[in-house]
């Protein structure tokens, strides 16, 4: 089987870090992807993690270990239209499996 | 390019009716998907598709037919609807590899009542 663990919310401050954190267990592992989600519309990729270490993207940042079957999205100074919920997502195989998803507040 | 174009964008159903959601994607990719998404929750994988000719069951398949006649096509089918599958789905389709991440359709929002 698999699953992925991330927090149902997360609240920050505007200008603000956040760190959003995901645990997975799954077998065929290739890598771990996030996903941004802003209310009423569909999933952006925002980056994607096959090795160890730390990918930056702007003001975002995702990390994995896969000794520790873990990763994190950090996002710098935030911005109200930062507010959506995030998804972690491992590829395995052909496919995406997704977790749950972190809903991001952020408060001015 | 327009990307992953679904249709329709909102449907009612009502409980035993059959429908096909459309999924076209212009951007030549070899994989296709389909996912379901309940309030509040994540993705579910329903099926998907590596190439034309190809297809394979995901996660939560049950009620759900499709076809990958071409590439540009991945129908999803409905039948005999039940209130279980009222939800948003959404077509994703993807070229060179994962790492690259899914483009996704805009979504259907569907209501079985």
């Amino acid at each position: 089987g698999q699953s992925l663990e991330q927090p149902s919310e997360v609240t920050a401050v505007e200008g603000a870090i956040v760190q959003i954190n995901c645990t997975y267990q799954t077998s065929g592992f290739y890598g771990l992807s996030w996903y941004q989600q802003h209310d009423g519309g569909a999933p952006t990729f925002l980056s994607y993690n096959a090795l160890d270490g730390l990918e930056e993207t702007g003001r975002f940042s995702s990390f994995l270990s896969r000794s520790d079957s873990y990763g994190y999205l950090l996002l710098q100074e935030l911005q109200m239209k930062d507010s959506a919920s995030y998804f972690c997502a491992v590829n395995r195989d052909d496919k995406i499996i997704f977790g749950k998803g972190t809903r991001l507040h952020i408060l001015p | 390019n327009a990307g992953v174009t679904q249709t329709p964008k909102f449907r009612i159903l009502k409980i035993g009716q059959s429908m096909t959601l459309q999924c076209t994607q212009d951007m030549n990719h070899n994989y296709m998907y389909w996912y379901r998404q309940d309030p509040g929750m994540g993705l579910k994988l329903i099926y998907y598709s590596v190439g034309a000719g190809i297809t394979d069951k995901g996660e939560v398949p049950n009620g759900y037919n499709v076809s990958r006649s071409t590439t540009e096509d991945f129908p999803l089918r409905l039948e005999l609807a039940a209130p279980s599958q009222t939800s948003v789905y959404f077509c994703a389709s993807s070229g060179q590899g994962l790492d690259y991440g899914y483009t996704f359709g805009s979504g259907t929002r569907l209501t079985v009542v």
